[in-house]
């Protein structure tokens, strides 16, 4: 298993400014993935998180609006730039530690409202 | 697009009661997985079945897998105020077993 700390677990941002949301990882893992979840609805896939290479988008989302960066094994963070009421939703940090389209491991999610 | 859809979108049902929920999907899996979600918090896995498997348990937790009806169910026995939560199933699919795609989600409101 995985412990995953994600920070912050909320928080209230303005209109035109920035988040970023931080993911620590108590082991080394190989896939990291951040998530939105906006109200009441489901998981979406923003990205994979790739180490020591571009992260791997998928459709309808760009690594403008959404910058990510994994520096290493156990950390990675999620930008949600220029924000817009739009981007009120829950982002979520997600690991599989035992291989690729296995157990998925979640943080406690990032509650994200913008005003 | 979304993999799963569950069904019902919401259920209620009272303690100790059984509770069903049921997962269809579009495209051929690797595996389906539910996972279990508290009130707007992170998502616990709860179980995992393979494409090769028709059944499995895990405590009050039974999961089927119809691969030719593209489909699946969880059912939580004996149920507890505990289990009040919003469930997701989620496939891997066969092509791109690098991505965990879930469903809409259904939520389970266990009544006293």
């Amino acid at each position: 298993s995985a412990v995953i700390s994600q920070k912050p677990s909320r928080d209230i941002c303005q209109r035109g400014t920035s988040l970023t949301i931080q993911c620590q990882v108590d082991s080394q893992v190989t896939m990291m993935f951040w998530y939105r979840q906006q109200p009441g609805q489901s998981l979406t896939l923003i990205a994979t998180a790739n180490q020591g290479s571009e992260a791997t988008y998928e459709s309808g989302f760009v690594i403008d609006k959404f910058p990510i960066s994994r520096p290493n094994l156990t950390f990675s963070t999620l930008t949600v730039s220029n924000l817009s009421p739009e981007d009120s939703s829950i982002y979520l940090c997600s690991v599989s530690s035992t291989g690729v389209g296995t157990e998925a491991f979640f943080g406690q999610g990032t509650r994200l409202t913008v005003v | 697009s979304q993999q799963g859809e569950e069904d019902p979108q919401a259920l209620s049902i009272q303690e100790g009661e059984n509770a069903t929920m049921n997962c269809s999907y579009k495209t051929s899996i690797n595996n389906l997985q539910w996972y279990r979600q508290n009130s707007g918090r992170g998502l616990v896995h709860l179980i995992l079945i393979r494409s090769n498997e028709r059944e499995k348990h895990s405590g009050r937790l039974r999961v089927t897998l119809d691969t030719s009806k593209k489909s699946s169910s969880l059912l939580i026995t004996a149920s507890r105020a505990a289990d009040t939560a919003s469930y997701f199933c989620a496939t891997v699919p066969l092509n791109r077993d690098d991505k965990i795609i879930f469903g809409k989600g259904t939520r389970l409101h266990i009544l006293p």
